[in-house]
C-alpha cells in the first residue's frame, strides 16, 4: 500500500464549478499535512498547509480527519488558472523534513 | 521571496557520462537540502537529504555512489549521476528549507527541476 494515495483524476470541471479532492495516507504517525500544486513540467509549489482544526485560504479549504487518517481540499468557484495537480503531501517527523509526495490528482477547468 | 535555482533546466547526454546537476538557495542559508526524483504521472520520491559540511543521508534503494551529492556550501548543493543509464532519465527536484522566511512556517521551496535525458 502506498504511503500516501490519492485518486489520479482527471477532474475535469467547468469554470465556477466546485471541486473537492481527497487523500488518505497510510502512516497514522504522520503530524504535518500539506497540499502542494504541480504545474506541467514544473516544480511543486506549496499550496497550504492543513491544520486538525481545518483551514481557509480564499477559495481553498483544506480539512484533516485523523481518526479516518483523510485529508481533503476543497476549491469553489475554479478558475481556469487552477488547472494543475494538486499534490497531497505528509510528513511522520513534524516540518518539512522528509516529505512524503501523492502521485497527485489532476484538475482541468474548461470555459 | 526565497528563491531556489537549478541549473540546468535540461540536459540530454549518452549513456555511459556523467551529469551534473546544481541546487542554489538564493536569498538563504541551507544547511539542509532534499533531492527528489520524479518519474511521469508518478509521485516524488526522496533520493537523499543533502548536510552541509557532511555526508548525504541517503534514501532506502537509491544507490550513492551512482547519485553523488555534495554541499558543499550553504547555498550550494550538487548532485551527480554517473554512468547514466537510460532509466535514469527523470525529472530531478531540489529543495531547502528557508527557516525564517516564507509564511514563517519555514517553508520548503523547490528548484525549477531538472530534466535529464539519457540516449
Amino acid at each position: 500500500r502506498k504511503e500516501v494515495e490519492q485518486d489520479p483524476g482527471p477532474f475535469n470541471v467547468p469554470e465556477g464549478a466546485t471541486v473537492a479532492f481527497n487523500c488518505t495516507y497510510s502512516n497514522s504517525a504522520s503530524q504535518s499535512f500539506f497540499w502542494y500544486r504541480q504545474d506541467c513540467r514544473k516544480e511543486p509549489k506549496l499550496l497550504m498547509s492543513v491544520y486538525s482544526s481545518g483551514n481557509e485560504d480564499g477559495r481553498f479549504t483544506a480539512q484533516l480527519n485523523r481518526a479516518s487518517q483523510y485529508i481533503s481540499l476543497l476549491i469553489r468557484d475554479s478558475k481556469l488558472s487552477d488547472s494543475a495537480t494538486y499534490l497531497c503531501v505528509v510528513n511522520t517527523n513534524g516540518g518539512y523534513n522528509k516529505l512524503i509526495f501523492g502521485a497527485g490528482t489532476r484538475l482541468a477547468v474548461h470555459p | 521571496g526565497a528563491v531556489v535555482s537549478q541549473h540546468p533546466s535540461w540536459v540530454i547526454c549518452k549513456s555511459g557520462t556523467s551529469v551534473k546537476i546544481e541546487c542554489r538557495s538564493l536569498d538563504f542559508q541551507a544547511t539542509t537540502m532534499f533531492w527528489y526524483r520524479q518519474f511521469p504521472k508518478q509521485s516524488l520520491m526522496l533520493m537523499a537529504t543533502s548536510n552541509e559540511g557532511s555526508k548525504a543521508t541517503y534514501e532506502q534503494g537509491v544507490e550513492k555512489d551512482k547519485f553523488l551529492i555534495n554541499h558543499a556550501s550553504l547555498t550550494l548543493s550538487t548532485l551527480t549521476v554517473t554512468s547514466a543509464h537510460p532509466e535514469d532519465s527523470s525529472f530531478y527536484i531540489c529543495s531547502a528549507r528557508d527557516p525564517g522566511g516564507g509564511r514563517g512556517t519555514g517553508e520548503l521551496f523547490f528548484g525549477e527541476g531538472s530534466r535529464l535525458t539519457v540516449l
